[in-house]
């Protein structure tokens, strides 16, 4: 059964600096794999999918790369500001017809 | 922009009660998706439907059923509402282009 894990559960960094938040799952044979944010209180708004043959999406200062093998993703913020505080969930589909598994989220502050 | 709607954001309910949480998506999406969240157990999938009156169950489906009679609207029913109940529901559908949209959630009190 594949397991998302999100590590660390919590994160804290002042404003401008550059930051990594990671996700791996146990069952490298994803279809992809998709980084959302939320914030309190709130829905997910979706970041980035990455589809299982591509090795990383951008928008904007996110970055997210996918290494199937390793079972391993990664989203990277630019010059993260206090308006990026909320918690990022990463989560994987393992066919086109299978729901979504989630991690539990890593919750992000940046301090001004 | 795809647009996913929750009936309530709020809802307080008391034990035993039946109650209706409705979901309504504005793009066509196939995909249908009812979780639950709770502090320090993530997102759980209660139920999902890949089509109008095709349901499956997720990962919690007891004390719970889904109606999708058409494509755009997704209900989930507590049958006898209890107080482990109470939880942040969310909605969320997908299409083709396979990035999954939530709605902005119902927060439930089971009194």
């Amino acid at each position: 059964k594949q397991e998302v894990t999100q590590i660390p559960a919590a994160l804290s960094v002042p404003e401008g600096e550059n930051l990594v938040l990671n996700c791996s799952f146990t069952d490298s044979a994803i279809y992809n794999l998709q980084w959302f944010r939320q914030d309190p209180g709130k829905g997910l708004t979706s970041l980035l999918l990455i589809q299982s043959s591509q090795r990383e999406q951008t928008s904007g200062r996110l970055n997210a790369s996918l290494d199937k093998s390793s079972g391993r993703s990664t989203l990277y913020i630019a010059a993260s500001q206090p308006g990026d505080s909320a918690t990022y969930l990463c989560a994987v589909r393992n066919s086109g017809n299978t729901p979504l598994v989630f991690g539990k989220g890593t919750r992000l502050s940046v301090i001004a | 922009d795809v647009k996913v709607t929750q009936s309530s954001r709020y809802l307080v309910k008391r034990t035993g009660e039946k109650v209706f949480l409705e979901c309504v998506q504005d793009m066509d999406h196939e995909n249908m998706f009812w979780y639950r969240q709770d502090p320090g157990l993530g997102l759980r999938l209660i139920y999902f439907s890949y089509d109008v009156k095709m349901k499956e169950k997720g990962d919690i489906p007891e004390g719970y059923s889904v109606s999708r009679e058409k494509k755009e609207r997704f209900s989930l029913i507590l049958e006898s509402a209890s107080t482990n109940q109470t939880s942040m529901y969310l909605c969320a559908s997908m299409g083709y282009q396979e990035t999954q949209y939530f709605g902005p959630g119902t927060r439930l009190l089971v009194l």
